[in-house]
């Protein structure tokens, strides 16, 4: 079974300017998960999809992130525009159907802004 | 708001004895644990689970204990090898309802001493 897949792996970029990050779930994971990982800290929680839709975002900073599943299937979540203190690594992760099922972690994309 | 934490951000071991990381969470409503290992560059990997109705489960060289009346989660790895030198996290959730995203805390590194 293929794992979660994210890209790109890296991104370097400057404060104010704006990045999107890709991932694709496990074929068949209805949930998806987007996570914030700051160094040496654990993984954040920002937003929780069920197929398209979402279900808890409520630490999503709105002002500046947006996430979309639009097909129920690959997901974005972009930055505009990003902060330093957005360094982090973003992980993504996927389940057949919420906690009762286990969750699969992505590698992360690991973003630097200068 | 709920967070789990961790007692130890270092935890040193010599090669083959056994080692017991310690966790304490917060939220009382919370029904789900899992413990994950994370290695550099990598995403969390599952190790074990354990479910508030258990307070003790036991896997492949690991044991999870959970002491539901204090809040406290441990993992104990058995004869520990080089491999499993990494960072440790343990995990909640509330698996009652929709929003089912874990909760970590901030993570123990495990150096395996030669």
């Amino acid at each position: 079974e293929a794992g979660v897949a994210q890209s790109p792996r890296y991104k370097i970029i400057e404060k104010r300017q704006s990045v999107a990050f890709w991932c694709n779930p496990i074929s068949g994971h209805a949930t998806l998960y987007w996570y914030q990982q700051i160094l040496g800290q654990g993984p954040k929680l920002l937003i929780q999809f069920q197929n398209n839709g979402v279900v808890d975002d409520s630490q999503l900073p709105k002002d500046r992130f947006s996430a979309e599943r639009l097909k129920g299937v690959d997901s974005t979540l972009k930055i505009q525009p990003a902060k330093l203190e957005d360094s982090a690594v973003y992980l993504c992760a996927s389940s057949p159907s919420g906690a009762n099922y286990g969750y699969t972690f992505g590698s992360g994309t690991r973003l630097t802004v200068v | 708001g709920e967070s789990v934490g961790l007692h130890l951000p270092t935890l040193s071991v010599q090669e083959g004895d056994n080692s017991i990381i310690n966790c304490a969470y917060s939220n009382s409503a919370s029904d789900y644990f899992i413990w994950y290992k994370q290695e550099s560059g990598k995403g969390p990997q599952f190790i074990i689970d354990i479910r508030s109705n258990m307070d003790k489960r036991q896997g492949q060289r690991v044991t999870v204990l959970l002491n539901k009346t204090v809040k406290h989660l441990s993992l104990q790895i058995a004869a520990t090898q080089p491999g499993d030198s990494a960072v440790y996290f343990c995990a909640e959730v509330d698996s009652g309802g929709g929003a089912d995203g874990l909760t970590f805390g901030k993570g123990t590194h495990l150096i395996i001493q030669p």
